[in-house]
């Protein structure tokens, strides 16, 4: 198995509050993803980073940030939470940035917003 | 991005091939055709990809059309752990697009005992 950690893994926060998620890679990947899922809309990537301090939007940014300052740590965080924000996130991580590459999924973080 | 159609959900017997279909008509020469399943409670998992040729790995074998506009992932003896979300992407080099895979909706395999 890929060594993706991904922390925490559940967490119930109240609207307004910040959150960070976690997502640490023991496997010096390149390329690492946020995606958020929900049902009917299947998975959609928030987030993505092509390396250490280089990121870039996905569909799905409104209302989040993320950081990348070493190889191993990718952060996702929602500055003040939302209801809508309710979701599970899947980290992700990929050695090439080619169309031949394939993605290593980490376990998810169950996130309730209330 | 180039769009895929798959079926909702789909049926299987255990130890029985399954045959789940993808259409990608609008697929590009530069695509190349990604297959993910997702068992429940987990995030995704790779199985297989494709140009043109047929691929065959120790999960399952893909089955890519001549004119590549519709591939058909084969598990060949379905178990019950195969049961899962499938996922057909397409996936491109072009336009800086090339570091992220777009997920639809997805196939859901049932598989019985």
């Amino acid at each position: 198995d890929a060594g993706i950690t991904q922390s925490p893994r559940h967490k119930v926060t109240e609207t307004g509050t910040p959150v960070t998620l976690r997502c640490h890679q023991t496997e010096n990947h390149r390329y690492m993803y946020w995606y958020r899922q929900d049902p009917g809309h299947g998975l959609r990537l928030i987030h993505y980073s092509y390396g250490v301090k280089d990121t870039d939007k996905g569909e799905v940014s409104d209302g989040y940030s993320v950081s990348r300052s070493k190889t191993e740590d990718f952060l996702l965080t929602l500055e003040s939470a939302t209801s809508s924000q309710t979701s599970v996130y899947f980290c992700a991580i990929s050695h090439s940035g080619q169309n031949t590459g394939e993605l290593f999924f980490g376990e998810g973080s169950r996130l309730t917003v209330l | 991005d180039a769009k895929t159609t798959q079926p909702n959900s789909m049926e299987s017997n255990e130890e029985e091939p399954v045959h789940l279909p993808c259409n990608h008509s609008t697929i590009s020469g530069t695509d190349y055709i990604h297959w993910y399943r997702q068992l429940p409670s987990q995030g995704p998992e790779y199985v297989i990809h494709g140009l043109t040729s047929n691929v065959n790995n120790r999960m399952a074998s893909l089955a890519i059309a001549e004119d590549r506009k519709s591939s058909t992932l084969i598990l060949h003896r379905a178990t019950l752990r195969d049961a899962a979300v499938y996922y057909c992407i397409l996936r491109n080099n072009s336009g800086g697009s090339n570091y992220k895979l777009t997920f639809g909706k997805g196939t859901l395999l049932t598989v019985n005992p």
